[in-house]
């Protein structure tokens, strides 16, 4: 069956630090991708998102490529900001983003 | 336009009696998403509606879960005789289309003492 494995967490960094936070999927064919964010008591919001090979997605800053060689959807940005705190899950979805498989989520915490 | 509206945002039940959590979707969406979120772990899918019919359930418990959409009012996600393991968020989300992207609601945290 489909699988989103993200890196775990907590991730913590100093403001303006640079952020990567992994995502590796197992699917047949060729999902969508997508990361969300979750910030506290809030529900999801979709961050980004890239529906075929080589896309990037790009939102606030932050950025990920479909990358099918590797299988991977890693998110990164390049200064984050304390704002940026939140819990950050990677999904993919075979019909354009209704019906979801998540990864585990990676909690981000940025320290002043 | 509201946006995914889930009430109620808190719940706590004993053990043994039931859950109803409710979502409306957004204006002019038909279709319906529950996924559980588990404390710690990420959201996992339970059940796919769209007015007045289920269209995936892959993801519901077999016993005491059921959920409706009926074509007047909000979606229902109803768990019976609720067990401490229940405890989590429920998030609903919506979308216009079976293609489309699906908005989420702030979900409904439900704790069973």
């Amino acid at each position: 069956g489909n699988s989103v494995t993200q890196m775990e967490g907590p991730v913590t960094l100093s403001e303006e630090a640079f952020l990567t936070i992994n995502c590796t999927y197992t699917a047949t064919g060729y999902p969508s991708l997508f990361w969300y964010v979750q910030y506290p008591g809030e529900g999801l919001q979709l961050l980004l998102k890239a529906t075929k090979a080589d896309d990037k997605g790009s939102n606030k800053g932050f950025e990920a490529t479909y990358r099918k060689e590797t299988t991977s959807f890693h998110l990164e940005k390049g200064s984050v900001q304390v704002s940026d705190s939140a819990v950050y899950f990677c999904a993919l979805s075979y019909n354009a983003g209704n019906m979801l498989t998540f990864g585990g989520g990676t909690r981000l915490m940025v320290k002043p | 336009n509201a946006g995914v509206m889930q009430n109620p945002r808190h719940l706590v039940r004993r053990r043994g009696q039931e859950a109803r959590l409710r979502c409306s979707p957004m204006k002019g969406h038909s279709h319906v998403y529950w996924y559980r979120q588990l404390p710690e772990e990420g959201l996992k899918f339970m059940v796919y509606l769209q007015k007045e019919n289920i269209i995936d359930e892959s993801g519901m418990p077999k016993e005491r879960f059921s959920a409706e959409f009926p074509k007047e009012g909000p979606s229902i996600l109803r768990i019976q005789q609720v067990v401490r393991g229940d405890s989590a968020a429920y998030f609903c989300a919506s979308s216009p289309g079976v293609s489309t992207e699906a908005f989420f609601g702030q979900g409904t945290r439900l704790t069973v003492v």
